[in-house]
């Protein structure tokens, strides 16, 4: 697609329940990131992949995180048992490849609230 | 560990005015990548501009330009002719050339334009 898309927008879910995060990244782009952003503070990196393989995910702040690209494309972050602190904005981002020398494009991302 | 901090939590400027963001970032890193990101209220993540470290000269784009202190280690981010579509909150972003995924925010600037 033209650019990096996210679903849902906005994901109300009550403590427990398990969510699932998409994302859509531009078409060819090899690089797929996830980053966190709560209010008022600067996103925060939680995982990449480049192609299906997941390179880093030292950023996931614990075990109910997990995330996946089986395919090489759309990329699904999981949360499991949400907690209250989970509630964010999460951010995808794609970039052509995994050079430093690229920039990230982000989504607009989609906004968790756990009540 | 790289840190980013932006001591400025949020300022404001008239109209047609310039304005300056500061940025501070702490590395051991020789060569890396600065940028500037801008997030509106839709609360996109749009790129402004980008400084390759190695590059002495400093960027611009438009109205946007940096002043790119690499020995104090000092990035900030120049708006001319201050426009009221640039309120939005800027992101000072800091990414090492060797590992991309590595890519740290700061805390952010909210910047009022008012006319």
């Amino acid at each position: 697609g033209a650019g990096v898309s996210q679903s849902p927008r906005y994901k109300v879910t009550k403590r427990g329940q398990d969510v699932a995060l998409r994302c859509d990244p531009i078409s060819g782009h090899v690089s797929l990131y996830w980053y966190r952003q709560a209010l008022g503070q600067g996103p925060e990196f939680l995982t990449y992949f480049n192609y299906e393989a997941q390179q880093d995910k030292s950023g996931l702040p614990n075990d109910r995180f997990s995330a996946e690209r089986p395919e090489g494309s759309i990329s699904t972050l999981t949360i499991q048992r949400t907690e209250q602190r989970d509630s964010a904005m999460y951010r995808c981002a794609s970039s052509l490849d995994h050079s430093g020398a690229n920039v990230l494009t982000f989504g607009a991302g989609s906004r968790l609230t756990v009540l | 560990a790289q840190t980013v901090t932006q001591s400025q939590p949020e300022m404001s400027v008239q109209e047609a005015e310039t304005v300056t963001l500061s940025c501070t970032y702490d590395t051991s890193e020789s060569n890396y990548y600065l940028f500037w990101y801008k997030q509106p209220p839709s609360r996109q993540m749009i790129l402004v501009i980008r400084q390759e470290a190695y590059k002495q000269q400093n960027a611009t784009e438009n109205r946007f330009s940096v002043n790119f202190q690499k020995a104090a280690k000092s990035f900030s981010l120049k708006i001319s002719d201050s426009q009221l579509g640039d309120t939005a909150m800027y992101f000072c972003a800091f990414r090492p050339y060797r590992n991309n995924n590595d890519m740290r925010f700061g805390a952010g600037t909210r910047l009022t334009v008012k006319p």
